[in-house]
This record gives structure tokens, C-alpha cells and sequence, in this order.
């Protein structure tokens, strides 16, 4: 069965520190790849996704995430990390061929940024 | 453009009762994903529906089950209620069925069985 792992369930950095979330995945075969962030009080939104081409992929607010097959990762950095930035983040994978859209999510993880 | 929504927002319940929450996805959307997120589990996937039939289905009990309308409007109902099942219940809505579509997430039902 699939599964998702975030190694690090809060981060707690300063304001420009650089950012480095992990997530593995366990699945032998293709995959789609996901990152989701929860603002405080906001809807549970898409940061970026990988379908297949470029593995370092680019989202919004300055994230981007770097698929390694061979280490089975997918993870989420951002150079310099803004106040704003405090929310959960989440990873989730979804096997390409499956039927519908079915998402298998990591646990999440919580960062907190410091002003 | 309105976004996801779902009602209610809040719910209490009692173990043994059954429960209905609803989702209305977004304007032209289609397809309709229904996820539960507790602390212990995490966010766990439970049914997807499209065109009114449903497509594809988590591992949950079958005290789980859902249903479209038309209007692709969802809901989805559980019996028999247990205290396990407290959680927060996400709805999500896309285009169509399949992974390129992004899926586009509601508020929630914060659901509470004591």
C-alpha cells in the first residue's frame, strides 16, 4: 500500500532562515507528487505539484520541491522564510494510473517563523 | 467565483446516531472527494464521486457512504456513529476525475461524537 512520510512534524525557524521539509513515499511504481499548505483559519490549498519532465518544480510564494526517484523523496524549500509562511504543510502522492483522484497524505508537518 | 463549501460546520453527535454533512463544490466542478483528517491519522481519503456514481473508494467501513445529486452537490452520511470518528471531514471538488486536475478543498465539518 501506498504511504507518505514527513519526517518532521514542527519545524520552528526565524524569519529568513532557509527552509527544508522532508517527504518520502512508498511506492514501486509512477507517481504524482503534491505539496499542500493550511494557513491558520484557510482552506487546505495546492503549493506546487510534479506530474513528470523538470524534478525541481516551482509553486507559489517562492516554494519549490525536488523530486529524487531514486531516494523515493519530494522535498519542499524555500530560501528565505517570511512570518507568513506559518502553517501545516502537507505532502501527498497519488499513483499515476489509478483511478480518480485520490490523494494519500503525509501526517503534516507544522512550522512556525519568528518575527 | 464561490468556493467549496460545506455544511454544517459544526456538528455534535452522540455514539449510535448517524450523520449527514454536505458539500457544494465549485461552480462547473464535477467531481467530488471526501476526506477524513484526524490527528492520529492524518488526512485519509474515503470516497470520490463523479457524474453521480462513485469512482473510487478508501478503506473505510461501510458505515461510510456518500452519494452525488445532479448538481454535483455531495454528501455524505455516516451510521452508527463512534467515538473514533470525531474528526474534520474535507470535501474537495475538481473539474473531473483524474490527477490533473487540481482538487480545490472546503472549509470542513468539524464533526464531534461524545
Amino acid at each position: 500500500a501506498q504511504s507518505v512520510s514527513q519526517h518532521n512534524h514542527h519545524v520552528i525557524l526565524s524569519e529568513a532562515a532557509s527552509l527544508e521539509l522532508g517527504c518520502n513515499y512508498s511506492y514501486g511504481g509512477t507517481v504524482n507528487l503534491f505539496w499542500y499548505v493550511q494557513y491558520p483559519g484557510q482552506h487546505l490549498q495546492l503549493l506546487l505539484k510534479y506530474f513528470s519532465g523538470d524534478p525541481l518544480v516551482k509553486g507559489i510564494k517562492g516554494f519549490e520541491a525536488e523530486f529524487i526517484k531514486s531516494k523515493f523523496s519530494f522535498n519542499l524549500r524555500k530560501p528565505s522564510v517570511q512570518w507568513s509562511d506559518t502553517a501545516e504543510y502537507f505532502c501527498a502522492v497519488n499513483a499515476r494510473g489509478q483511478a480518480g483522484t485520490a490523494l494519500i497524505f503525509g501526517k503534516g508537518t507544522t512550522l512556525s517563523v519568528s518575527s | 467565483k464561490a468556493g467549496v463549501t460545506q455544511t454544517p460546520r459544526y456538528l455534535i453527535k452522540t455514539r449510535g446516531q448517524q450523520v449527514t454533512l454536505s458539500c457544494s463544490p465549485i461552480s462547473g466542478h464535477r467531481s467530488v472527494s471526501w476526506y477524513q483528517q484526524t490527528p492520529g491519522q492524518g488526512l485519509q481519503f474515503l470516497f470520490e464521486y463523479f457524474s453521480e456514481t462513485q469512482r473510487n473508494k478508501g478503506n473505510f467501513p461501510g458505515r461510510f457512504s456518500g452519494r452525488q445529486f445532479s448538481n454535483s452537490r455531495s454528501e455524505m452520511n455516516v451510521s452508527t456513529l463512534e467515538l473514533g470518528d470525531s474528526a474534520l471531514y474535507l470535501c474537495a471538488s475538481s473539474l473531473a476525475v483524474g490527477i490533473t486536475n487540481e482538487q480545490f478543498f472546503g472549509p470542513g465539518t468539524r464533526l464531534t461524537v461524545l
